[in-house]
């Protein structure tokens, strides 16, 4: 089983700031199946990046995602009031499919 | 346009067993595969399996091997997730979400919360 582990787990930022979350994989993860999605309260998660780096359609440019083999990054280059939520990666490129453990935006 | 319509909350005792439906719209019901994840309150994402809508076993994880059980309805284009010997660590919302490929888990259900209770 793949660990995926995310850092920081909390972060507190200003509106209009930048920010860069990790994403650590256990063992390479298959293809760079590696996708993140955000998670507003009450709500099912969202998807933003899937494939390590290619935005899910629909999803503003600000956010970007890098990274290969074990080392993924999720960017917001410009934090609106609305990206203050919850960010989890997960690998999907074998069973069983997992989730990091989340990294909560909120703000400062 | 594509949605996931899960069926509503249930509130279940301990050892009984609970059965979630998540039905499909807007899209060719076998071209997706569809996942179940659950999440406890305050807590992270937890993947509880995956079901082949063209049939063939389904993958569960190790730890719910035994007490999970997904099937299809191909006339209704609707999922099935079952979870039996239910106990409160199985209080969650219960999402059931499409893999669309290389897009990982592009539409998700709006969630069903399951309370386990005695």
């Amino acid at each position: 089983e793949i660990v995926l582990t995310q850092s920081p787990g909390t972060l507190s930022l200003s509106p209009g700031g930048r920010t860069t979350l990790s994403c650590w994989a256990s063992q390479r993860v298959t293809s760079n199946y590696l996708a993140w999605y955000q998670q507003r309260p009450g709500q099912a998660p969202r998807l933003l990046i899937y494939g390590a780096s290619n935005r899910a359609p629909g999803i503003p440019g600000r956010f970007s995602g890098s990274g290969s083999g074990t080392d993924f990054t999720l960017t917001i280059s410009r934090l609106e009031p609305e990206d203050f939520a919850v960010y989890f990666c997960q690998q999907y490129g074998s069973s069983p499919y997992t989730f990091g453990q989340g990294t909560k935006l909120e703000i400062k | 346009q594509v949605q996931l319509v899960q069926s509503g909350a249930e509130v279940k005792k301990p050892g009984a067993s609970v059965k979630i439906s998540c039905k499909t719209y807007g899209y060719a019901f076998t071209t997706s595969y569809i996942h179940w994840v659950r999440q406890a309150p305050g807590e992270g994402l937890e993947w509880l399996g995956i079901i082949n809508p063209h049939g063939g076993a389904p993958d569960y994880p190790q730890k719910l091997q035994g007490r999970v059980t997904m099937t299809r309805d191909k006339s209704t284009s609707t999922m099935y997730m079952e979870l039996s010997s239910l106990r409160s660590e199985d209080t969650a919302v219960y999402f059931c979400a499409r893999e669309y490929g290389v897009l990982g888990f592009d539409y998700w259900g709006q969630g069903t919360l399951v309370t386990v209770s005695s």
